[in-house]
């Protein structure tokens, strides 16, 4: 199974704040790369896919980056919207795991 | 508007078996492979099942292969995960969801419904 590690796990930020979250997958999963967000009680939200595409209706304070093992995404200029926790996602072989989750606080 | 309405989950007890369902609507569901993906009360997410458009291929964690079983009826617009054997570590939100793309089964999920709890306990 390919393992993906989050990081960090949570992050405390202010409003304006550049947030920054890594996701690195155990083996070469070229660009089959999600983010999604979840906010307390609510299902995920996809944000970005494919790496670096953003979703229909998502702001572009939220993009993303990279390849093959090593990802990033990022909040430009954090907004109190924006509270929830984050999570990557491969699916680029069955079973499409998910990254621990990084609970992002203000 | 995109709906997708999971149901069917309850408190069981270990060893027993229950069906969750997932009913959509507006989507070609007969075009779309569907994904189950559950989460542990305060925990994160963790991919569980995935079925193609035409029910001829289907996937499993590892966690839960062999004891559950993921169906569909095109005709009802519904989507099922058997659960047999429940284990305590079983107990979660289960969320259907619905990849961005059709036919595909490997693809970002981009909509999702509220989910269903199970509950497993003696």
């Amino acid at each position: 199974d390919i393992q993906m590690t989050q990081s960090p796990s949570s992050l405390s930020a202010s409003v304006g704040d550049r947030v920054t979250i890594t996701c690195q997958a155990s083996q070469d999963i070229t660009n089959f790369l999600n983010w999604y967000q979840q906010k307390p009680g609510k299902a995920p939200k996809l944000l970005i896919y494919d790496a670096s595409n953003l979703e229909t209706g998502v702001p572009s304070r939220f993009s993303g980056s990279g390849s093959g093992t090593d990802f990033t995404f990022t909040i430009s200029r954090l907004q109190p919207e924006d509270i929830a926790t984050y999570y990557c996602q491969q699916y680029d072989d069955v079973p499409y795991t998910f990254g621990q989750g990084t609970k992002l606080e203000i | 508007e995109v709906q997708l309405v999971e149901s069917g989950g309850a408190l069981v007890q270990p060893g027993r078996s229950l069906r969750l369902s997932c009913t959509v609507s507006g989507f070609n569901f007969d075009e779309y492979a569907m994904h189950w993906v559950r989460q542990a009360p305060g925990k994160g997410l963790e991919w569980v099942s995935a079925i193609n458009w035409n029910s001829g291929a289907t996937g499993y964690a590892d966690s839960v292969k062999g004891r559950f079983t993921i169906s569909r009826d095109n005709a009802k617009k519904s989507l099922y995960l058997q659960m047999n054997s429940l284990r305590v570590e079983d107990t979660a939100f289960y969320f259907c969801a619905k990849p961005r793309s059709i036919i595909v089964v490997s693809a970002p999920l981009d909509s999702w419904g509220l989910g269903t709890l199970v509950a497993v306990s003696s």
